[in-house]
C-alpha cells in the first residue's frame, strides 16, 4: 500500500478565516512534506517533518504553521492567507533519511485550495 | 540552488507512437525519480532510480539513471490515451539533505487517438 490521503480535497476561505489541511500515511513512514503547487509547475517544497520533528521550513510565511500530531499525520495550519496563496497543496511521505529509497516520495492527491 | 533541465517541454503524438523525455542536470544526483500527474491529481510515482547506469522498467515505461549521474531519461512504447498527463522528474543532488528533492519543470503529453 503506497497511499497518502488529503483532507479535504476542495476548501475555499477567505483571507481572516483559520482553517486545517490534513495528511494521513500508513506505510510506516518517518518522514512527511508539504508541497504548494501553481498550475502546470513542479511543486515546490514548504515544510519537512523527520521523525515528528520539523527539519525543514523553506522560509514559508507564518501565516501556513505545520503539525506533525503522530508518525502517520500532519497537518498544515492556516490564517490570514493571500488570494496569491490559492494552490494545490500536496502532501508526501518516504522513508526517513535512509540513502536511495528514502529520498522516494509519494504523494497524496492534494486539496484544492481558494482564497477569496 | 539545483537545476533540472526537463525536455520537451510539451508532446503531441499519436496513439501507438513511442515517447521519449529527459533531465539533466550540472550537478551529479544520487537518486532520479519519475511522476505522472493528471490535471486536479496529485503526482504518482512511475519509476525510481538510484544507481548510475540502472535501466528499470514498469510496464511500458522504461527509465534509466545516467552514467555520468547527471542525467536521466523516460521512454513510453505503444503510447495510449491515458497516457495523457505531465510528466516530471525529481531527483537529489549530492551534497543536499534528505528531503529535498529538485524537480524539472514538466513535460506535457497530449495522445491523439
Amino acid at each position: 500500500d503506497t497511499e497518502v490521503t488529503q483532507t479535504p480535497k476542495h476548501l475555499v476561505m477567505g483571507m481572516t478565516n483559520k482553517k486545517s489541511l490534513k495528511c494521513e500515511q500508513h506505510m510506516g513512514h518517518r518522514a512527511m512534506y508539504w508541497y504548494k503547487q501553481k498550475a502546470k509547475k513542479p511543486p515546490e517544497l514548504m515544510f519537512v517533518y523527520s521523525y515528528e520533528k520539523l527539519s525543514i521550513n523553506e522560509s514559508v510565511p507564518s501565516r501556513f504553521s505545520p503539525e506533525c500530531p503522530n508518525s502517520s499525520l500532519l497537518n498544515l495550519h492556516l490564517h490570514a492567507l493571500q488570494p496569491e496563496d490559492s494552490a494545490l497543496y500536496l502532501c508526501a511521505s518516504s522513508r526517513a533519511g535512509t540513502r536511495g529509497s528514502g529520498d522516494t516520495q509519494y504523494f497524496g492527491p492534494g486539496t484544492r485550495l481558494t482564497v477569496l | 540552488g539545483q537545476q533540472l533541465n526537463q525536455s520537451p517541454q510539451s508532446m503531441f503524438i499519436q496513439e501507438g507512437e513511442d515517447v521519449s523525455m529527459n533531465c539533466t542536470s550540472s550537478s551529479i544526483f544520487n537518486t532520479w525519480l519519475w511522476y505522472k500527474q493528471e490535471p486536479g491529481e496529485g503526482p504518482v510515482l512511475l519509476i525510481a532510480l538510484y544507481k548510475a547506469g540502472e535501466l528499470t522498467s514498469n510496464g511500458r515505461l522504461t527509465a534509466q539513471f545516467g552514467i555520468t549521474r547527471k542525467d536521466s531519461f523516460l521512454n513510453i512504447s505503444a503510447s495510449i490515451p491515458s497516457d495523457v498527463g505531465i510528466y516530471f522528474c525529481a531527483g537529489r543532488a549530492g551534497g543536499t539533505s534528505y528531503g529535498k528533492l529538485t524537480f524539472g519543470q514538466g513535460t506535457i503529453l497530449t495522445v491523439h487517438p
